[in-house]
């Protein structure tokens, strides 16, 4: 069964330093990948999304994420934080009509 | 335009009682998915609708989870006799459309859930 793996449950950082959120997942067919932002009280908002051509994906608030088929892992990427990405993030990938989700990364970014 | 809202936002409920949860998408949406979530856990799928025809509900856990969507908009989630194991987050999502066994590209849009508590 198709899954997704979020190593990192928690990722402690400093305002204005990069970021870097893990993303593996299990699958030997071609996939959709997702990633979602989840803030307090509020539902997921997608931050960008993989369906094919370029392996570089840029989304919204200055994230990005690279699919890398090899490695089966489609990482966030962010240069430069700030304190308003303190937030859960969850990667999500589709190889049918539903999303699996993985376990969330809860990113604290300091001051 | 206005996003997918969700009612009740918070409910407790005791043990043994029937709760149902409604789900309103955005206007013009084809697809509807309900999700639950538990704490420190990413969104679990539970069952989805094209329309008011149910697509897939393998993910619901036991009959007594049940999903509407009579009339191709509002979806209500029901739970009989709830236990306290079904205490989550139950979230609804809405897209413009998904194929039954395709690859779904289109985004999903979530509602702020449903917080359920089981006494």
């Amino acid at each position: 069964a198709q899954s997704v793996t979020q190593l990192d449950s928690q990722v402690p950082v400093f305002e204005e330093a990069p970021v870097e959120l893990r993303c593996n997942y299990s699958s030997s067919v071609s996939v959709y990948l997702f990633w979602y932002v989840q803030y307090p009280n509020q539902g997921l908002q997608l931050l960008l999304k993989y369906l094919s051509g370029s392996t570089l994906v840029k989304g919204i608030n200055g994230f990005e994420a690279e699919f890398n088929k090899s490695q089966t892992s489609f990482h966030l990427r962010k240069p430069s934080v700030h304190i308003s990405d303190t937030a859960e993030y969850f990667c999500a990938v589709s190889d049918t009509d539903k999303y699996i989700f993985g376990t969330g990364t809860r990113l604290k970014v300091l001051a | 335009g206005a996003g997918v809202s969700q009612s009740p936002r918070y409910k407790v409920t005791k043990r043994g009682q029937d709760v149902a949860l409604r789900c309103d998408p955005i206007s013009g949406h084809v697809s509807l998915y309900w999700y639950r979530q538990a704490l420190g856990q990413g969104p679990e799928f539970l069952t989805y609708f094209n329309y008011e025809a149910q697509q897939d509900k393998s993910g619901l856990p036991n009959d007594r989870f049940s999903a509407e969507r009579p009339e191709g908009s509002i979806s209500t989630l029901t739970i009989q006799r709830t236990e306290q194991r079904d205490s989550a987050m139950y979230r609804c999502a809405s897209s413009l459309f998904s194929s039954m066994g395709q690859k779904n590209s289109y985004e999903q849009y979530f509602g702020p859930g449903t917080r359920l508590t089981v006494t």
